[in-house]
C-alpha cells in the first residue's frame, strides 16, 4: 500500500510569491491534516479536512488555506509569503475516524528568500 | 502553559541502555497519545499509540500513559544507533493532533 506522498520535495520562493503544495493521502484515507514544522516552534496544526470540508482548524492566518478534492488528495495553499513561512510542511492522512491515527508524509521543505 | 510539553534533551546513550521519553499535557481532552520518530529530513513515523492509562509494548519500545498525572512516556530497550533520531509525542482530541517539540537522541556505538 502506497503512503502519502507530498510534492514537490522543495521548493524556493521569494517574499510576496504565493504557493501551492500537495498531498496523495493513503488510498481509502479521507482525512488529510497540514502541519507546519519549524526549530523554534516544532509541529504546528494547520487544519484538517474530511469529505472535502474542512474540519478543523489551527491559529494561523487567513494567508494559509486548503482544500480537498473528491479523491481525498488534499492542497494548501499560501498567499504573500513572508520569510518566516520557511518551514517544512508536513501533511498526514487517516481514516477520519475517532480513532485518528495519521500517517504522514516526507514534507515539502519551503524556503522563502 | 504549554498544552504539551517535553524533555528537550539533547539525549547522548550509549548502545544497549535503555532510554525514557518524557511528556507532560495540561488539556484533559486529549483522548489519544501517540509516540513519532523522525529521521533528519524525513517525516514523523508512528511509533506506538494508546487510548488508555498503563502500559503498553511493542518489541523493545513501552508506551506508557498516566492520565491522572496527565504524563506520558516511551521506553527504550536494548538502545540500537539506528535508534537515533528525534522524538516527538503526540496527543489527539476533536482530530487534530498537538505535539511536543521533540527530544533528539543519539545513541553511540
Amino acid at each position: 500500500k502506497a503512503g502519502v506522498t507530498q510534492t514537490p520535495r522543495y521548493l524556493i520562493k521569494t517574499r510576496g510569491q504565493q504557493v501551492t503544495l500537495s498531498c496523495s493521502p493513503i488510498s481509502g484515507h479521507r482525512s488529510v491534516s497540514w502541519y507546519q514544522q519549524t526549530p523554534g516552534q516544532g509541529l504546528q496544526f494547520l487544519f484538517e479536512y474530511f469529505s472535502e470540508t474542512q474540519r478543523n482548524k489551527g491559529n494561523f492566518p487567513g494567508r494559509f488555506s486548503g482544500r480537498q478534492f473528491s479523491n481525498s488528495r488534499s492542497e494548501m495553499n499560501v498567499s504573500t509569503l513572508e520569510l518566516g513561512d520557511s518551514a517544512l510542511y508536513l501533511c498526514a492522512s487517516s481514516s477520519g475516524t475517532t480513532e485518528n491515527i495519521q500517517y504522514f508524509g516526507a514534507g515539502t521543505r519551503l524556503s522563502v528568500l | 502553559q504549554k498544552e504539551v510539553e517535553q524533555d528537550p534533551g539533547p539525549l547522548s546513550v550509549p548502545e544497549g541502555a535503555i532510554v525514557s521519553l518524557n511528556c507532560t499535557y495540561s488539556n484533559s481532552a486529549f483522548q489519544y497519545f501517540m509516540w513519532y520518530r523522525q529521521y533528519s529530513r524525513k517525516g514523523p513515523e508512528l511509533l506506538m499509540y494508546t487510548y488508555s492509562s498503563g502500559n503498553k509494548e511493542d518489541g523493545r519500545f513501552t508506551a506508557q500513559v498516566d492520565k491522572s498525572s496527565k504524563y506520558i512516556s516511551l521506553f527504550i530497550r536494548d538502545s540500537q544507533p539506528s535508534d537515533s533520531a528525534t522524538y516527538l509525542c503526540a496527543m489527539g482530541s476533536n482530530y487534530k493532533l498537538t505535539f511536543g517539540k521533540g527530544t533528539l537522541l543519539t545513541v553511540n556505538p
